[in-house]
């Protein structure tokens, strides 16, 4: 079974709207972290915001947000006023603390910004 | 301050030589990871490093992937008798510390292609 699936290939946005980024993830573990990272077409994995499986509140970075549903087991990326820049990859990350220090990546969402 | 550094940028090679990647931390990160990403994909685990030793190895796909990282920094990847299938963009990240919340910072990654 997949750890991390990401279920939207591609989206598209309006410039200045909001736009949320599913993230499911399957784990056994009961202490994890949940990370997002954004991936221009330079290449390079930006970090965006990461999420505590024991979080009480959902995890918030300027105008990136978490929507972390512990028992849906859904991790979704909310940017708020989206601008042209944000156009790029975007990978949700697990890592689960009984199973060493890797990550567990998604496919990934495509996201363009629409002007 | 200095990011994750990785040379070459782009490698192409033959089928059947051998290559190096190297992997330059962030100072001061005992942690290093390498992960490989295919087209379309998002990264998948190699290796990891803890100072000098490899804590974990099991992303590694077979016996001609090797990494080493003798004095608890820079780090060499290495692929012998290189085949077709493992033409990606190879990505080492660093963290402070590992587990929990350390995000780990990764570098803009080397393009190995094989012909």
């Amino acid at each position: 079974a997949q750890k991390i699936t990401q279920t939207q290939p591609g989206m598209f946005v309006q410039e200045k709207e909001a736009v949320t980024l599913d993230c499911t993830y399957d784990t056994s573990d009961p202490s994890y972290g949940l990370f997002w990272y954004k991936q221009p077409s330079s290449g390079e994995m930006i970090f965006l915001i990461y999420q505590g499986s024991y979080d009480q509140q959902n995890a918030t970075e300027g105008r990136y947000s978490l929507n972390f549903q512990k028992a849906r087991k859904s991790a979704n990326l909310v940017i708020s006023a989206s601008q042209l820049g944000d156009s790029a990859m975007y990978f949700c990350a697990m890592r689960e603390s009984n199973t060493g220090n890797q990550f567990y990546f998604g496919t990934g969402t495509s996201l363009t910004v629409i002007p | 301050g200095a990011g994750v550094s990785q040379t070459p940028s782009n490698k192409v090679t033959e089928k059947g030589k051998y290559v190096e990647l190297r992997c330059d931390p962030i100072s001061g990160h005992t942690a290093l990871y390498w992960y490989r990403q295919s087209l379309g994909q998002g990264p998948e685990f190699l290796i990891y490093f803890q100072g000098t030793g490899a804590a974990d190895d099991s992303g590694l796909p077979n016996d001609r992937f090797f990494a080493v990282r003798p004095e608890g920094s820079v780090s060499t990847l290495k692929i012998q008798r290189t085949e077709r299938g493992d033409s990606a963009v190879y990505l080492c990240a660093s963290s402070f510390g590992s587990g929990g919340y350390n995000e780990q910072f990764f570098g803009p990654g080397t393009r190995l292609t094989v012909l």
